[in-house]
């Protein structure tokens, strides 16, 4: 079975530019979120979808972070403008279903860095 | 938001040694408990999800244990290879999150050859 992919591996770019993320979840999966891990820090939610709905976007920075996934499977995420702290590494996970005993299963992450 | 803590931070040990890490997660609502392995540049890689009272699980050298009345997981790892050298994160679900797993900062182990 596939695991979950992500480009890119690496990005970097200066502040006030535009980044895009792409995921492709394991197929069959329902369930697909974007995390954000600062260094020294734990993964923090930043979108969940079911299918393509969403579900809690409570930690997004709406202003200037958009997420989608259309057809309910592959999801993008993005970045506009980016600031200095969105420096981390962006990792997407897909589960089966929402359930609290639900196992993630995580992407390789994308880092970024903001110059 | 309700909090998960990790203890400790960082260890170092040698091949050979056994090893064992703490996870403290608020006891209230409790849905379950999961440990991941995260290695650098890979992947973060479930090992386990607990969710009763008492539950040990195993996988390999590695095991884990859930008290959900006082909130804790001990992770256990048994005569450690420089393989098992990553960041252990645990995260909670609980009923008060929306339905979301609330992460600890993780124990970044190394093992010395």
């Amino acid at each position: 079975e596939a695991g979950v992919a992500q480009s890119p591996r690496y990005k970097i770019i200066e502040k006030r530019q535009s980044v895009a993320f792409w995921c492709n979840p394991i197929s069959g999966h329902a369930t697909l979120y974007w995390y954000q891990q600062i260094l020294g820090q734990g993964p923090k939610l930043l979108i969940q979808f079911q299918n393509n709905g969403v579900v809690d976007d409570s930690q997004l920075p709406k202003d200037r972070f958009s997420a989608e996934r259309l057809k309910g499977v592959d999801s993008t995420l993005k970045i506009q403008p980016a600031k200095l702290e969105d420096s981390a590494v962006y990792l997407c996970a897909s589960s089966l279903d929402r359930g609290h005993a639900e196992t993630q299963y995580f992407g390789p992450g994308t880092r970024l860095l903001v110059l | 938001i309700l909090n998960v803590e990790q203890s400790p931070q960082s260890l170092h040990v040698q091949e050979g040694d056994s090893t064992n890490f703490t996870c403290s997660f608020p006891s209230s609502n409790f849905y379950a408990l999961h440990w991941y392995r995260w290695e650098t540049a890979k992947s973060p890689e479930a090992l386990f999800v607990m969710t009763l009272n008492g539950d040990e699980k195993k996988k390999g050298r590695i095991s884990a244990t859930l008290n959900t009345k006082e909130g804790y997981s001990y992770l256990y790892i048994k005569g450690s290879q420089p393989e098992d050298s990553a960041t252990y994160l645990c995260a909670s679900h609980n009923a008060g999150n929306n339905r979301k797993l609330i992460w600890g900062l993780g124990t970044s182990l190394a093992v010395n050859p």
